[in-house]
């Protein structure tokens, strides 16, 4: 899997816009870029994934370079209950097995969302 | 509907003993993953399921660990004997992506913290 590049820490004002970068310059064209996060003491939780064109849902929005080589995820309203460790991470989008499925978690970015 | 349960929530043994994780996936979902983060480190694949057979064990570290899941339903991952750097939050995730086609995501338990002294 190609490896990733986030910032490892964020800050962002309650109700307003959070911005999380990643890069992925080395992503392959048949790799998905896929966001997770992991509130303190909680598992993983998803967020939002994508290919080529960007994704909207209800927790967030996932905008990716027209390049593939880079992402930004969007909280739209950040609330304190956002804070949390925000993982970017690319993965195949198909294949017959083997290794494919794994995730690979880096350090990902910690969000600290200030009253 | 209920979300992938994990039990214990936590376990504190001492350096030698023998514990057993268990992971109670989604219902219907085939895929059934382990993770582990040990302390400072990042979250780290350990095997994965497809059904009952182990599809890929790449990760799991030494064969102190023994992970299986009978039937395709709940799996259970043992740790015999535990060794201090086995220390860490175990977590289970299970999805439901169709053959080849990897394009759903895993949804995770809430670990099992495991501290062996």
């Amino acid at each position: 899997d190609a490896k990733t590049t986030q910032p490892p820490s964020m800050d962002c004002a309650e109700g307003r816009a959070a911005n999380l970068p990643c890069n992925h310059s080395t992503i392959s064209g048949n790799e998905y870029v896929y966001w997770y996060r992991q509130i303190h003491s909680q598992g993983p939780q998803y967020i939002i994934h994508g290919l080529k064109n960007n994704e909207t849902n209800e927790m967030a929005s996932l905008i990716i370079t027209e390049d593939r080589k880079s992402s930004t995820l969007i909280l739209p309203h950040a609330t304190l209950r956002d804070t949390a460790v925000y993982y970017c991470i690319v993965r195949v989008a198909w294949g017959s097995g083997g290794s494919n499925y794994k995730l690979t978690f880096g350090k990902g970015t910690l969000l600290t969302v200030n009253p | 509907e209920a979300g992938v349960t994990q039990f214990p929530s936590h376990s504190v043994i001492e350096k030698g003993q023998t514990v057993t994780l268990r992971c109670d996936p989604i219902s219907g979902h085939d895929n059934l993953y382990w993770y582990r983060r040990v302390m400072g480190k990042e979250i780290k694949f350990l095997l994965h399921f497809v059904k009952e057979s182990k599809q890929d064990e790449s990760g799991m570290p030494n064969n102190r660990f023994l992970a299986e899941r009978t039937g395709g339903t709940y799996s259970t991952l043992k740790v015999q004997p535990a060794e201090l750097e086995d220390s860490g939050v175990y977590f289970c995730a299970s999805s439901q992506e169709p053959a080849r086609n990897l394009n759903t995501e895993a949804f995770f338990g809430q670990g099992t913290r495991l501290t062996v002294v």
